[in-house]
């Protein structure tokens, strides 16, 4: 059965420094893999997605994320994180319907 | 262009009680979704609707959860009688058409539910 984890709950970074949220994916065909992020009382929106070709997909917001198949890994990363990317980010994977991890909160320090 | 609506935005019931949210979609978006989603968790597919029929229903409690989507349009999705472990947010989302194939769906902001 296909399934998501992402392994931290919370992380705490620094405006001005990088990002990087892991995802670890369970799917037997190739999946397709998405980035939603949540921010408090909003529904979520599509960071980005990978269906095919370049493993590294770039997103809205200065986002990105490359598709690790080996690792099967779809981390998402960003270079400069502002005080706005404080969010929940959600990585999901979709065979037949779309399935979520149980998401990664992130706070920014000043 | 207008957003997936939903309604009402917060609902605080009692145990036994029933409860109805209801979602708009996108004008001509096919494919109709509801996620439940428990603090703390991703959202979790209750249901799919492809225009008005049903695609997959499985992860929908059925004894207490009902929906429809009459006219392919609107939906509603009901809970009667409600528990405590159903307190949680209802997302509605909806696409152009079913699952990968678009990639993105579209989400409402969410109907929180309390139940006491």
């Amino acid at each position: 059965a296909q399934s998501v984890t992402q392994p931290d709950i919370h992380i705490t970074v620094s405006e001005g420094a990088s990002l990087e949220l892991r995802c670890n994916y369970s799917y037997g065909a190739t999946p397709y893999l998405f980035w939603y992020v949540q921010s408090p009382g909003q529904g979520l929106q599509l960071l980005l997605k990978y269906f095919s070709g370049d493993t590294l997909v770039q997103g809205i917001k200065g986002f990105e994320a490359e598709f690790k198949r080996s690792q099967s890994s779809f981390n998402l990363r960003k270079p400069s994180v502002h005080w706005s990317d404080a969010a929940e980010y959600f990585c999901a994977v979709e065979g037949g319907k779309l399935i979520f991890g149980q998401g990664t909160e992130l706070s920014v320090k000043p | 262009e207008a957003g997936v609506a939903q309604s009402p935005r917060y609902k605080i019931i009692e145990k036994r009680q029933s409860v109805a949210f209801w979602c708009n979609p996108i004008s001509g978006h096919a494919t109709l979704y509801w996620y439940q989603q428990i603090l703390g968790q991703g959202p979790k597919l209750l249901i799919q609707f492809q225009n008005n029929g049903v695609v997959d229903d499985s992860q929908l409690p059925k004894d207490r959860f009902s929906a429809e989507r009459l006219k392919g349009v609107d939906s509603t999705l009901k809970i009667q009688p409600a528990k405590l472990e159903d307190s949680a947010v209802y997302l509605c989302a909806s696409s152009l058409v079913s699952g990968g194939l678009s990639g993105e769906l579209f989400f409402g902001e969410g109907s929180r539910l309390t139940v006491l």
